[in-house]
């Protein structure tokens, strides 16, 4: 168990609509890191939060958002979902010269 | 921008045969970090190297850091089917502590 939550496990919708996917960081830890994982491909840095703020900035689409509240818990935001946005969305927490801690992921499928 | 690559990017290999990844950045490391997702998974911390020339060993596997500190090794002694997972490196973005840039990727599958 790395200490990391991520709600829901499994989200299937279609395109067009929007989700929002949740992570609770590990005790202690203020960075929260979002990462897109597509069918055996590897994992594509989407953004970070440090303490709610936002520290750095991936490849991550406008349609894409993400914040991180002040009990750090953080939700990614994903509208106008397409067919390619189908894929295993990752968070972790840790960082800054220190081992990264993976939630279970949320696997979005789109229809 | 900095790309992490990483080879080869599928292995399969009788149990008992040793394995290697190797993984080479294009711009010099402060550190290289090393994780293993297991199919299904998600990726799960193995090491950290910092220095230059670092050889470090977990049970069977020995984890090398380059001398130039843009490339690193994983090498499994013996391996097990338990070994059966995409293996990944990851160094700091440059100027920054806490942004990853992940390999490619290895995937190591391991049959008796």
């Amino acid at each position: 168990d790395s200490g990391v939550t991520q709600t829901p496990k499994h989200l299937i919708t279609a395109t067009g609509q929007r989700v929002t996917l949740r992570c609770s960081p590990r005790s202690g830890d203020l960075s929260v890191y979002w990462y897109q994982q597509s069918l055996d491909q590897g994992l594509q840095f989407l953004i970070q939060y440090y303490n709610g703020e936002e520290r750095a900035k991936g490849n991550i689409l406008e349609r894409f958002s993400a914040q991180q509240f002040p009990d750090l818990h953080s939700e990614l935001n994903l509208s106008s979902l397409e067919l390619g946005d189908s894929a295993l969305y990752f968070c972790a927490s840790g960082g800054n010269n220190q081992p990264q801690h993976f939630g279970d992921g949320t696997r979005l499928s789109i229809l | 921008g900095q790309q992490v690559m990483q080879i080869p990017q599928y292995q399969h290999v009788q149990e008992g045969e040793d394995f290697t990844t190797y993984c080479n950045s294009s711009t010099t490391l402060s550190n290289i970090q090393w994780y293993k997702q297991r199919p299904g998974g998600h990726p799960v911390f193995l090491i950290q190297l910092v220095k230059s020339g670092e050889v470090k060993k977990q049970k069977r596997l020995t984890f090398q850091f380059g001398e130039a500190k843009k490339n690193s090794s994983l090498h499994i002694t013996a391996t097990q089917t338990t070994d059966v997972g995409t293996y990944f490196c990851a160094g700091p973005v440059a100027g920054t502590a806490s942004k990853l840039t992940f390999g490619t990727g290895t995937r190591l599958q391991v049959t008796l």
